[in-house]
C-alpha cells in the first residue's frame, strides 16, 4: 500500500474534462517536495507528463494541467480523448523513506 | 538523448540473485542520478534504489540487506543485483534518468526487463 494515494479509477466521456487526484502526508507532498505526473500506455515504460507540480514536460499537450496545494496534487485532463485512456502515476519524496513514492496509479477510462 | 538500454535474465528461481545492466548514451550519465523502479504484475511502480556518477546510493529501507546497486563510469553503465529472490520479487523492472535525484522527476526510461521468479 502506497504512502500517496490516487482513486484507482476515473472515466469520462469525449471531450469531457476530468481530474486526478494524488494524496499524501506531511513527510512528502506535505513536507513542501515537488509532484510530478506519468502516464502509461499498456505494456509501455511510463512517460513524463508533469514535472516539479506544474510544468509539462515537452511535447505534452496543454490539455493537461497540475497542480498543488498542501498535502495533496492534481492532474487534470481537459478535451478528453480516445488516446487519453492509459494509466496515471503521481510520484514524491517522502523524508521517511528517504527516497522517491509513487500513487497507486490511477486507470483513465473514455467513455 | 537516447532511451537507456537495459538488460538481464529474465527468469529466476526462488534465492537466486537477479543482475539487471542499464546502459546510458549521451552527455547525461554524469549529471544525473539513475534509479531502478519496478512494476509487478498489475500493479503500480515502486522506485527501489538510484546511483550517481560517482558511486553515492540511495536505496528502499526494506530493500536495503538484499539490493546492491553499482556503477562502471568507463562504460557508463550501471547495475543492480538483488540477492534472496521471492516470488514477491516478481516485476518488471525499469532504469530511469532523474532531472536530479530521487526527489525529482524520471524523465527517461529504460524499455522494462521482465523477471520472473518461479521453481
Amino acid at each position: 500500500q502506497s504512502v500517496v494515494t490516487q482513486p484507482p479509477s476515473v472515466s469520462g466521456a469525449p471531450g469531457q474534462r476530468i481530474t486526478i487526484s494524488c494524496t499524501g502526508s506531511s513527510s512528502n507532498i506535505g513536507a513542501g517536495y515537488s509532484v510530478h505526473w506519468y502516464q502509461q500506455l499498456p505494456g509501455t515504460a511510463p512517460k513524463l507528463l508533469i514535472f516539479d507540480n506544474t510544468n509539462r514536460a515537452s511535447g505534452v499537450p496543454d490539455r493537461f494541467f497540475g497542480a498543488k496545494s498542501g498535502a495533496s496534487a492534481s492532474l487534470a485532463i481537459s478535451g478528453l480523448q480516445a488516446e487519453d485512456e492509459a494509466d496515471y502515476y503521481c510520484q514524491s519524496y517522502d523524508s521517511n523513506l528517504s527516497g522517491s513514492v509513487f500513487g497507486g496509479g490511477t486507470k483513465v477510462t473514455v467513455l | 538523448q537516447e532511451q537507456p538500454q537495459q538488460w538481464g535474465a529474465g527468469v529466476l528461481k526462488p534465492s537466486e540473485t537477479l543482475s539487471l545492466t542499464c546502459a546510458v548514451n549521451g552527455g547525461s550519465f554524469s549529471f544525473s542520478y539513475w534509479s531502478w523502479i519496478r512494476q509487478p504484475p498489475g500493479k503500480g511502480l515502486e522506485w527501489i534504489g538510484e546511483i550517481n556518477h560517482g558511486g553515492h546510493t540511495n536505496v528502499l529501507p526494506s530493500l536495503e540487506s538484499r539490493l546492491t546497486i553499482s556503477v562502471d563510469t568507463s562504460m557508463q553503465h550501471f547495475s543492480l543485483k538483488l540477492n534472496s529472490l521471492t516470488a514477491a520479487d516478481t516485476a518488471v523492472y525499469y532504469c530511469a534518468k532523474s532531472l536530479g535525484s530521487s526527489r525529482d522527476a524520471f524523465d527517461m526510461w529504460g524499455q522494462g526487463t521482465v523477471v520472473t521468479v518461479s521453481s
